[in-house]
């Protein structure tokens, strides 16, 4: 399907646990962000690529790793996962010049660390 | 810090009232600025984007306004219908922040019958 997806969709994992977060979009944007989304705090850049190979730090990137080999994939790795890491977790894709375009959202990981 | 504030947190109105939806930055260096709706439990729907050269946008019911020199946005809904509840954000790119999109807190909407 045309878009952008996540996967999984829910995740259930344990404190100290490495969890992958995967996002894939099929319209070659260059763009990619990771955000997270908690009560009381809204949503907040994790990182962001600019295109493959490029990318760079958002506002709360502690604990996550990112890689982009490929245009239409981003993941987000918790290297060691944490309970402060529990939240629900969107990929946003955008194109245009300097990325700040329309951002268009998936539908959101919901990650639980016990 | 810079900063997008949405203020009602919530608000109910009656089905077929016209409604406006309140978004006001810090800095009138923002660079454009985007709504978006959110169902609960579902992703962010992009709605409008206004560029930082427009004063205002329109899709259908909705028409969203900028004014930088008083840092504030509105969307305006026509007619709303109960389809319409939803939680609606507004998040703009400051000139300052790059590609960082900051975001409000959202006023969740709830229409009713």
């Amino acid at each position: 399907d045309a878009g952008i997806t996540q996967s999984p969709r829910y995740k259930i994992t344990e404190t100290g646990r490495q969890v992958t977060l995967m996002c894939h979009q099929t319209w070659s944007h260059s763009y990619m962000f990771w955000y997270r989304q908690d009560l009381g705090h809204g949503l907040r850049l994790i990182y962001y690529s600019a295109a493959a190979d490029i990318t760079d730090k958002g506002e709360v990137p502690d604990g996550y790793v990112v890689s982009r080999s490929k245009t239409e994939n981003f993941p987000l790795t918790l290297e060691s996962a944490t309970r402060s890491q529990t939240s629900v977790y969107f990929c946003a894709s955008s194109d245009g010049t300097g990325g700040r375009e329309t951002q268009y959202f998936g539908p959101g990981t919901r990650l639980l660390v016990l | 810090k810079q900063e997008v504030t949405q203020i009602p947190a919530a608000l109910s109105v009656p089905e077929g009232e016209n409604l406006v939806l309140n978004c006001s930055f810090t800095d009138s260096a923002i660079y454009n600025l985007q709504w978006f709706r959110q169902d609960p439990g579902k992703g962010l729907t992009s709605l409008l984007l206004i560029q930082s050269s427009q004063r205002e946008q329109t899709s259908g019911r909705l028409n969203a306004s900028l004014d930088k020199s008083s840092g504030r946005s509105t969307l305006y809904i026509a007619a709303s219908q109960p389809g319409d509840s939803a939680t609606y954000l507004c998040a703009g790119y400051y000139n300052n922040a790059g590609n960082m999109l900051t975001f409000g807190g959202g006023t969740r909407l709830m229409v009713k019958p």
